[in-house]
């Protein structure tokens, strides 16, 4: 069964600082999708990123970048030099291929408070 | 492109009244559309997938006689909570995914916030 662990819950940094949030998952499938989204306090979800699991690139867009292992099956997110707007919950998300994009499957969330 | 709207974007209601919330894909033929609800400080809970013309499949714990969804058009899929009640205030937010062969993401409306008194 499919399972995404965020294992922080709430993390708090001081603006400018680097923070990295944890996305582990749990799949079967060898074909796989991973997303991260952000949901600021509008509850609007905010896409921010997919990744298929052939592609196990790094991926850095502006100040922000996700660190794909397949070896430990993480998929985590960095951003860099964080700022107020930054502060959000942010939901990492796993969909298996077979279903295509059906059988979301979001994690706990990690609410991330960026301090001026 | 893949835009999704939800309407209301927040309701208030009395205890035993039925909440009506839409969900229309825009600007693209939604052949599947998720519902989730997402209670505060808490994750998204899938609550079902519809396709367009054929009855929901819910997922486990979640009572179809109390959250009635029809899904009639590529573009429209209706939630319908029934005789709600206070512990139904959640924020319900909709997705919709069209059936290509790279297809592999949900586009998410901005979200329902009920509040039932």
């Amino acid at each position: 069964a499919q399972k995404v662990t965020q294992a922080q819950t709430e993390i708090s940094v001081v603006e400018k600082e680097d923070v990295t949030l944890d996305c582990v998952y749990e799949t079967r499938d060898t074909t796989y999708y991973l997303f991260w989204y952000k949901q600021p306090p509008s509850g609007e979800l905010v896409f921010l990123i997919r990744r298929n699991s052939f592609d196990e690139q790094n991926e850095i867009s502006g100040r922000y970048s996700w660190n794909f292992q397949k070896s430990t099956s993480s998929f985590n997110f960095t951003i860099t030099a964080s700022q107020v707007v930054d502060s959000a919950v942010y939901f990492c998300a796993l969909s298996e291929a077979q279903n295509y994009g059906q059988n979301f499957v979001f994690g706990p969330g990690t609410r991330l408070s960026v301090l001026p | 492109g893949a835009v999704v709207s939800q309407h209301p974007s927040w309701v208030i209601c009395k205890s035993g009244t039925s909440v009506k919330i839409e969900c229309r894909s825009l600007d693209f033929q939604a052949t599947t559309m998720f519902w989730y609800r997402q209670f505060p400080k808490q994750s998204l809970m899938l609550m079902a997938t519809s396709n367009e013309g054929s009855k929901a499949t819910y997922e486990q714990g979640v009572e179809k006689d109390k959250f009635l969804i029809n899904h009639a058009s590529l573009t429209l899929s209706t939630l319908t909570v029934t005789s709600a009640h206070p512990e139904d205030s959640s924020f319900y937010i909709c997705s919709a995914s069209y059936d290509r062969p790279s297809t592999d993401t949900q586009y998410f409306g901005p979200g329902t916030r009920l509040t039932v008194l």
